[in-house]
C-alpha cells in the first residue's frame, strides 16, 4: 500500500524555467509534509516542509504547495538552476513518527 | 548544524562475514534513529526505528537476526550486518531526529554506506 506516490519518476525542465515536482498521498492524517533532495552515493538533504493546517510554504526558490481535497502536494522550483538536478522525494510524517516516502522523481536541468 | 555521520561510507566484505555500520548524530542528541535501505533507482526502504536505550523496531520482513541494531546512546546507532550475502550489497541510509529541535517530524540524513558482499 503505498500511502505517498510521485507518479512522475523523471522529469526535464530548462534551465531558468519552472520545475514542478507532484506527489500525492491517500492518508488524511499525515500532518506534515517534507521535500528532500538526493544526490547519488549521498543521504537524502532537507529542502522544506509544510503543516497540514498551511497551503503554502515558501523559502528562497523553492514553494510547496498544499491542496487538502486533492490530498495533493507541489515543490516549485524558480528558476530552475544545474545544481537542481537530483533526485527529489516526498515525504509525510503523522504523529512525530516514521516518515513515509514516495518512490521520488528525478529532476535534469537541462542547460 | 543538524549534522549526521555514516561510518564506513563504503565497505566491502566476503560472504559469510559481519559488517557494521556507524550512525553518530554530530551537534544534537537523538534518541530516535532510522535505518534505511536503497536499491538502485529506488525509493528509500525504511529498515527500522532504532530507539535509545530500547529495542529496535524493525518494519514487515526485515529479519531482526540478519540486520542488528544497537542503540547504545543519545549520539549513536549501529547496524551490524551478520553473515552477509551478495543480495545484502546496497546503498545504507542512516537519519536521526533531533530530540530537542523545534521540528520533530523533521529527519536528518547521513551520507550513506555502500557495502558490497563479494
Amino acid at each position: 500500500d503505498q500511502q505517498v506516490k510521485q507518479n512522475s519518476p523523471s522529469l526535464s525542465v530548462q534551465e531558468g524555467r519552472i520545475s514542478i515536482l507532484n506527489c500525492d498521498y491517500t492518508n488524511s492524517m499525515f500532518d506534515y509534509f517534507l521535500w528532500y533532495k538526493k544526490y547519488p552515493a549521498e543521504g537524502p538533504t532537507f529542502l522544506i516542509s509544510i503543516s497540514s493546517i498551511k497551503d503554502k510554504n515558501e523559502d528562497g526558490r523553492f514553494t510547496v504547495f498544499l491542496n487538502k481535497s486533492a490530498k495533493h502536494l507541489s515543490l516549485h522550483i524558480v528558476p530552475s538552476q544545474p545544481g537542481d538536478s537530483a533526485v527529489y522525494f516526498c515525504a509525510a510524517n503523522f504523529g512525530n513518527e516514521k516518515l513515509t516516502f514516495g518512490t521520488g522523481t528525478r529532476l535534469t536541468i537541462i542547460p | 548544524g543538524a549534522v549526521v555521520s555514516q561510518h564506513p561510507s563504503r565497505v566491502i566484505c566476503k560472504s559469510g562475514t559481519s559488517v557494521k555500520i556507524e550512525c553518530r548524530s554530530l551537534d544534537f542528541q537523538a534518541t530516535t534513529m532510522f535505518w534505511y535501505r536503497q536499491f538502485p533507482k529506488k525509493s528509500l526502504m525504511l529498515m527500522a526505528t532504532s530507539n535509545e536505550g530500547s529495542k529496535a523496531t524493525y518494519e514487515q520482513g526485515v529479519e531482526k537476526d540478519k540486520f542488528l541494531i544497537n542503540h547504545a546512546s543519545l549520539t549513536l546507532s549501529t547496524l551490524t550486518v551478520t553473515s552477509a550475502h551478495p543480495e545484502d550489497s546496497s546503498f545504507y541510509i542512516c537519519s536521526a531526529r533531533d530530540t530537542g529541535g523545534p521540528r520533530l517530524y523533521e529527519q536528518y540524513f547521513g551520507p550513506g554506506t555502500r557495502l558490497t558482499v563479494t
